[in-house]
């Protein structure tokens, strides 16, 4: 089945400073890779996804690169600000299914 | 996105109880799921819950302990049977919902429903 894992469990940087969060995954045929946003005690919010027939998307201050070859994908978040300190979770579906396995999660904190 | 509610928000139950956690969403909706993610850890799918017929449960989740109802398109119940203390946890429901832009399928959350189990 699929397995995705996430790197790295913990980033901290210097407000204004970009963040990067890597997973990868290993079914071939996943084509859908959503990055979900959860702060303290709320539920998991989407924030930027991306497909296999796409090799990268732009919204705003954050961006999904993806990599079918090597089987991965990474979130970037340029100029960050302390709210976007959170624990940030990747995924990816299951062959042929809309399921969604889900990265360990990375926790960010942005110092000001 | 569609509007998903969770009820209860939160409860505490005592071992050997059982407890039902409802799932409303404001339009139909094809696909419902129900995930667990315990204390700092990651998201583990439970279930799909499929509407008129059973639900389809992940390796090490069975129908005996967790069993789920999907009466109609808007609508889902996963109780948590017999619990013990290690079925501590928040249960969330997520529904599968449309996006305009661009077109496609997108995967959305509810509040969740965070159970102590003493």
């Amino acid at each position: 089945g699929e397995n995705v894992e996430q790197h790295p469990s913990t980033l901290s940087v210097q407000e204004g400073d970009s963040a990067v969060i890597k997973c990868t995954y290993s079914d071939s045929a996943s084509n859908y890779f959503p990055w979900y946003k959860q702060e303290l005690g709320k539920r998991p919010q989407l924030i930027i996804d991306i497909r296999s027939n796409v090799g990268e998307k732009k919204d705003q201050r954050i961006a999904v690169t993806l990599n079918k070859t090597a089987k991965h994908f990474s979130l970037h978040i340029t100029e960050t600000q302390p709210e976007d300190s959170a624990v940030y979770f990747c995924a990816a579906t299951l062959t042929n299914t809309d399921k969604l396995i889900f990265g360990t999660g990375t926790r960010l904190q942005v110092f000001p | 996105s569609a509007v998903i509610s969770q009820k209860p928000s939160r409860d505490i139950c005592q071992r050997g109880t059982s407890l039902t956690i409802q799932c409303q969403v404001d339009s139909q909706v094809t696909m419902m799921f129900w995930y667990r993610q315990q204390p700092g850890q990651s998201l583990t799918l439970i279930a799909t819950a499929n509407q008129g017929s059973e639900a389809t449960y992940e390796s090490g989740f069975v129908i005996d302990k967790f069993p789920i109802s999907r009466p109609n398109l808007t609508f889902s119940t996963l109780t948590v049977s017999n619990m013990s203390p290690e079925d501590s946890s928040i249960y969330l429901c997520s529904v599968q919902g449309w996006a305009e832009n661009p077109p496609s399928y997108e995967q959305y959350f509810g509040p969740g429903t965070r159970l102590t189990v003493t």
